[in-house]
């Protein structure tokens, strides 16, 4: 039982165009949703996160929209440069709490050509 | 600040043999997760601790699977017998405090089952 799905395992955008990431989720329960980054052969490195109060989160090039009805978020890379290139995982904690841990998407692999 | 440390990085192994992987989370993290990434997929979680004590481990095919965490620090995870379906990336991650959603993740050790 998948709660969130990445269902494009890959993406290829073109250096400077704008890459967008999408995730689907099915527990309405979940608040809270953390994008992680993920290079060959290293852990994953936490990259931006959104609260459910919010239906945008910006850091820099990356932007987390979040449409809560539709229980769907995207992030938005723009523009796009060849180091991000990597394996991007959508995750959300469950429950909230003390006892809270990360259920991750299957990933999804974004190349940037130069 | 040193992040997640984990040994080996790689492990090849026959099927039946056993094997144990270790993981040294950030100073003052008294929350610890090991998760198994199969290839193709995201991190699935497998145990967590709080201290030196076990939160979930509903996940650890506990027939084959052990865990341990050595005075609420270092950690263990074993397997043994080892099948060829535990080939996967075993990823260690702490966090600061429970329910802290922003876990670091150190690099894993990718285990191949012969």
């Amino acid at each position: 039982d998948q709660q969130v799905k990445q269902n494009s395992p890959s993406l290829s955008v073109q250096e400077g165009r704008i890459s967008i990431l999408n995730c689907d989720y099915t527990n309405s329960m979940f608040d809270y949703f953390l994008w992680y980054k993920k290079y060959p052969a290293e852990g994953p490195t936490f990259l931006i996160s959104i609260s459910s109060i919010k239906d945008k989160n910006e850091d820099g090039r990356f932007t987390v929209f979040l449409n809560k009805s539709a229980k769907h978020l995207s992030l938005h890379i723009v523009p796009s440069q060849p180091g991000d290139s990597a394996v991007y995982f959508c995750a959300a904690p469950y429950p909230t709490g003390a006892n809270s841990k990360l259920t991750f998407g299957k990933g999804i692999t974004l190349s940037v050509r130069p | 600040e040193a992040g997640v440390a984990q040994s080996p990085r790689y492990k090849i192994i026959e099927k039946r043999q056993s094997v144990a992987f270790w993981c040294n989370p950030i100073s003052g993290h008294a929350t610890l997760y090991w998760y198994q990434q199969i290839l193709g997929q995201g991190p699935k979680l497998l145990i967590q601790f709080q201290n030196n004590g076990v939160v979930d481990d509903s996940q650890l095919p506990k027939d084959r699977f052990s865990a341990e965490r050595l005075k609420g620090v270092d950690s263990t995870l074993k397997i043994q017998p080892a099948k060829l379906e535990d080939s996967a990336v075993y990823l260690c991650a702490s966090v600061l405090t429970r329910g802290f959603s922003e876990a670091f993740f150190g690099q894993g050790t990718r285990l191949t089952v012969v």
